[in-house]
């Protein structure tokens, strides 16, 4: 049983599409990160989300944090090749103890 | 220096053999992980470190076993492991509060024959 779960679990697009990825759990996360991994990679960490309702910016991606702290969205603008990953949610919960959510694979196409 | 360091990056190891991975990092961070990873599928959390103690194993086969010698090392001890065991092998640390914002390693890929 997943606790975190991402949907789509694949997204393949055009370069320039705007693009969601949602994280959604039954449970309250004291705070939520968002990963994205290439092949053969550790995850690497975008952002990390304490507040409900919380936005946060990164160049073209944006991450929410729902008021409840019981999901997350993450969204990107005009996606690049570069974008092209495993993106993650992971929920922490009880101090340290972290849930990766079951991952969005991204393609997007030149 | 955000860097986390593992070694080696590949292992392949037969079911008898006794052989371990090593995890490093100097940002100070008093929390680190281990983390398994199967093809396709996300992270799963192993065990957490917290102060050079052991503070969290997510029931764990014993053929597993951790080891924090100091804040900037985490070993994992492999001892008679089975095919399905093989597996991407991530370490992870981060500095304790609210954000835990962890830092990975490149992995371990792990082979049992």
């Amino acid at each position: 049983t997943q606790l975190l779960e991402q949907s789509p679990q694949f997204l393949s697009i055009q370069e320039g599409e705007n693009l969601t990825v949602y994280c959604n759990s039954s449970s309250v996360f004291s705070s939520l990160q968002w990963y994205r991994q290439e092949p053969g990679e550790g995850p690497v960490l975008l952002v990390t989300v304490v507040t409900g309702g919380e936005v946060k910016k990164l160049k073209r991606l944006t991450f929410q944090f729902g008021d409840a702290r019981k999901d997350s969205s993450l969204h990107i603008t005009a996606a690049q090749p570069g974008d092209t990953g495993l993106y993650l949610c992971a929920g922490i919960y009880n101090f340290n103890k972290f849930y990766f959510g079951s991952g969005t694979k991204l393609n997007v196409k030149p | 220096d955000t860097e986390v360091t593992q070694t080696p990056k590949h292992l392949v190891m037969g079911m008898t053999n006794k052989k371990s991975l090593k995890c490093e990092q100097h940002m100070g961070h008093r929390a680190m992980y281990w983390y398994k990873q199967k093809a396709k599928k996300p992270p799963e959390l192993m065990f957490v470190y917290s102060y050079e103690k052991l503070s969290i194993n997510e029931s764990v086969p014993s053929r597993f076993s951790p080891e924090c010698p100091n804040s900037s090392l985490l070993n994992l001890h492999l001892h008679a492991l089975q095919p399905e065991d093989s597996a991407l092998y991530l370490c992870a640390s981060s500095q304790e509060g609210v954000s835990y914002e962890q830092y990975f390693g490149p992995g371990t890929r792990l082979t049992v024959t």
